[in-house]
């Protein structure tokens, strides 16, 4: 069955540096989406990106953040200074769809972002 | 900001009987609901879903009920089986503004099944 890959697993970085965490949707996909958990809490939505432009934000998808598909493959979240804050499991979704909502993501395993 | 709530954060059942976990919502302008399981080291997968226009999907072991009036939708598994032994997450999504529906998915905080053999 196709998936959604991330790399790298884990990513520690210190704080105020810049990290780019990377996605292989699935390849007939065509909406992108970043996720994050924070540890003890809940899946938080970041962005969604469609037809190479962000279709949706949150709040929390701030300047410190953008997404990039440089190339058909691939699909990255930079973070251009992390804070102490920034510290979560961020995964990488697709779907085939943008809706209706019932069309499944499909997510990666994840990256787990520890920032010092 | 508590959209979905998922109240119980564990539940433990013994294998072949019923689980049933819970999740609540306060946005009655919810038009999907999905719940999705997670195993450690893995992202989210799929489950089942339901549209508000509906009260109850099934498929296979797993049926999901949803109750509009009183913003509470839960998930049964029959039987239950080791393998079910996951974290499940409820979330829930809208249409967007402009017609078209988003996967712009609210998630409860998980609820941690253990089934025991």
């Amino acid at each position: 069955e196709p998936e959604v890959t991330q790399t790298p697993s884990h990513q520690v970085t210190q704080m105020g540096q810049e990290v780019i965490l990377r996605c292989v949707p699935i390849s007939n996909h065509l909406y992108f989406y970043w996720y994050r958990q924070i540890l003890g809490q809940k899946v938080e939505f970041l962005v969604s990106f469609y037809n190479n432009e962000i279709s949706e934000k949150s709040e929390i998808f701030d300047d410190q953040f953008s997404v990039e598909r440089p190339d058909g493959s691939n699909f990255t979240l930079k973070i251009r200074s992390t804070k102490l804050e920034d510290s979560a499991m961020y995964f990488c979704a697709s779907s085939k769809l943008g809706g209706p909502a019932e069309e499944k993501l499909f997510f990666g395993s994840g990256t787990q972002l520890s920032v010092l | 900001d508590q959209q979905v709530k998922q109240n119980s954060p564990s539940l433990s059942v013994q294998e072949g009987r019923i689980s049933i976990l819970n999740c609540d919502y306060t946005n009655s302008m919810f038009d999907y609901f999905l719940w999705y399981k997670k195993y450690p080291a893995e992202g989210p997968t799929f489950l089942i879903s339901i549209s508000s226009i509906k009260d109850k999907n099934e498929d296979g072991r797993f049926t999901v009920f949803l109750n509009k009036s009183a913003k509470h939708l839960s998930l049964h598994i029959v039987p239950s089986q080791p393998g079910d032994s996951a974290v499940y997450f409820c979330a829930a999504t809208r249409d967007s503004s402009n017609g078209g529906a988003t996967n712009k998915l609210i998630f409860g905080t998980g609820t941690l099944l253990a089934v025991q053999p």
